[in-house]
């Protein structure tokens, strides 16, 4: 199993531009979200889906867009890059949302600079 | 709107030592408190996960308590190794706001 899958790893954009930062599961998980992690800031939620076609915001969703067309895929648009979307982004799946004894698994981080 | 605070933010100890980290959080009507460890350049990885039934988990030298009516849960590492060295965090599900929300983690060295 390859588990969460991210591309790319690294990427640098300028101001105004967009690009999609691709995630993928394998493990046939319902629950698949997006997080961006920023110093002294922990990590944030930006958007999640609990299956495919059913995506929801989370804490800071303003300027990123998501779909959930397969249940292997969620990947996560920025529409017109700033510099303050420069973060880490993480990726996450669990089988089903909230269910018992539920593992979250973790992607291994797609790094954004926007300048 | 849950809050969720890691103290110390970080943490430096000798190899052998045990130890505990805190992690408190405002809204008690949560689903589960969960802990994960995370490397340096890496994702996060699971370790432990309570639901708001049980008082506490364990596994390996890990050990996590969760007290609901006070706000609190603790990570406890028993005979700390240099191999432990990462951040914590921790993260509770639930409460008005519905959603995961982390902590801002607590970086942990243990010195050989």
């Amino acid at each position: 199993n390859a588990g969460v899958t991210q591309t790319p790893k690294f990427q640098v954009l300028k101001t105004g531009q967009s690009m999609t930062l691709q995630c993928a599961q394998d493990m046939n998980h319902e629950y698949m979200s997006w997080y961006r992690q920023d110093p002294g800031m922990g990590l944030r939620l930006i958007h999640y889906s609990v299956g495919a076609g059913i995506t929801d915001q989370g804490e800071v969703p303003n300027g990123y867009n998501v779909s959930r067309s397969t249940t292997e895929d969620f990947p996560l648009r920025l529409l017109s890059a700033a510099p303050s979307q420069t973060s880490v982004y993480f990726c996450a799946s669990s089988l089903r949302f909230r269910s018992s004894g539920n593992t979250i698994y973790f992607g291994e981080g797609s790094w954004l600079t926007v300048v | 709107k849950q809050e969720v605070t890691q103290i110390p933010a970080a943490l430096s100890v000798p190899e052998g030592e045990n130890l505990v980290l805190n992690c408190s959080f405002t809204d008690s009507a949560i689903y589960n408190l969960q802990w994960f460890r995370q490397d340096p350049g890496k994702g996060l990885t699971s370790l432990l996960l309570i639901q708001s039934s049980q008082r506490e988990q364990t596994s390996g030298r890990l050990n996590a308590s969760l007290d609901k009516s006070s706000g609190r849960s603790t990570l406890y590492i028993a005979a700390s190794q240099p191999g432990d060295s990462a951040t914590y965090l921790c993260a509770a599900d639930g409460g008005a706001t519905n959603k995961l929300i982390f902590g801002t983690g607590t970086l942990l060295a243990v010195q050989p």
